[in-house]
């Protein structure tokens, strides 16, 4: 099947610093890369559609500015995280969506933010 | 607000066979139903799709009824690997597939 791959799998930054998570779909193109977020003991919550070579389209209440989303290629979309504060410590997914007769989504292993 | 509604938590034991019905009274005409499962710090995983009446695999059968307005996800012989979050989605019908996730149900097998 096919593979989703984030990077980092987890990272520790202090507050006011910016992080990048790497999303890439590893066997297939994906023109629509989505990214979630997952407090403890909740559900995911979908703050963005990347869309390749254009801008992403934020659900409301996520502030574009500070999540910045660049999907520069068929394969990759990035998730920058701007002077981060604790409030930002959060699990983040993304998915790659393909479609192969009926619409799949493959999400990404995760990666876990700590703000310090 | 999501698309669907689960039960919050189930329990079951393990050998026994597990159905967890999910409610989607407004899904769409070009909308398909999708199960995934999600272990503590891991991203969902895919378990079954459909659109309606019954779909089976090595892991799970899928039942939708003619109005397409429920599904039921039967997990047969539960063992204590298979204790985790399961969502039901709906794919947006106007083709993104974005998905709007649900609380799911919080499966656990006991011994």
């Amino acid at each position: 099947g096919a593979v989703v791959s984030q990077h980092p799998s987890w990272v520790i930054c202090k507050s006011g610093t910016s992080v990048k998570i790497e999303c890439r779909s590893l066997d297939f193109q994906a023109t629509t890369m989505f990214w979630y977020r997952q407090f403890p003991k909740q559900s995911l919550m979908l703050m963005a559609t990347s869309n390749e070579g254009s801008k992403a389209t934020y659900e409301q209440g996520v502030e574009k500015d500070k999540f910045l989303i660049n999907h520069a290629s068929l394969t990759l979309s990035t998730l920058t995280v701007t002077s981060a504060h604790p409030e930002d410590s959060s699990f983040y997914i993304c998915s790659a969506g393909r479609l192969a007769g009926v619409h799949e989504q493959f999400f990404g292993p995760g990666t876990r933010l700590t703000v310090l | 607000l999501a698309k669907t509604t689960q039960p919050i938590s189930m329990d079951s034991y393990e050998g026994q066979e597990v159905n967890i019905t999910c409610s989607h009274n407004n899904i769409a005409t070009n909308d398909y139903i999708t199960w995934y499962q999600q272990f503590p710090s891991q991203g969902p995983r895919f378990i079954i799709q459909g659109y309606k009446t019954k779909v089976t695999n090595e892991v799970a059968s899928l039942f939708i009824p003619a109005d397409r307005k429920s599904s039921t996800l039967s997990l047969p012989r539960v063992s204590l690997s298979d204790t985790a979050v399961y969502y039901c989605l709906v794919g947006d019908s106007a083709g993104t597939y974005k998905y709007i996730f649900g609380t799911g149900t919080r499966l656990k097998v006991l011994a």
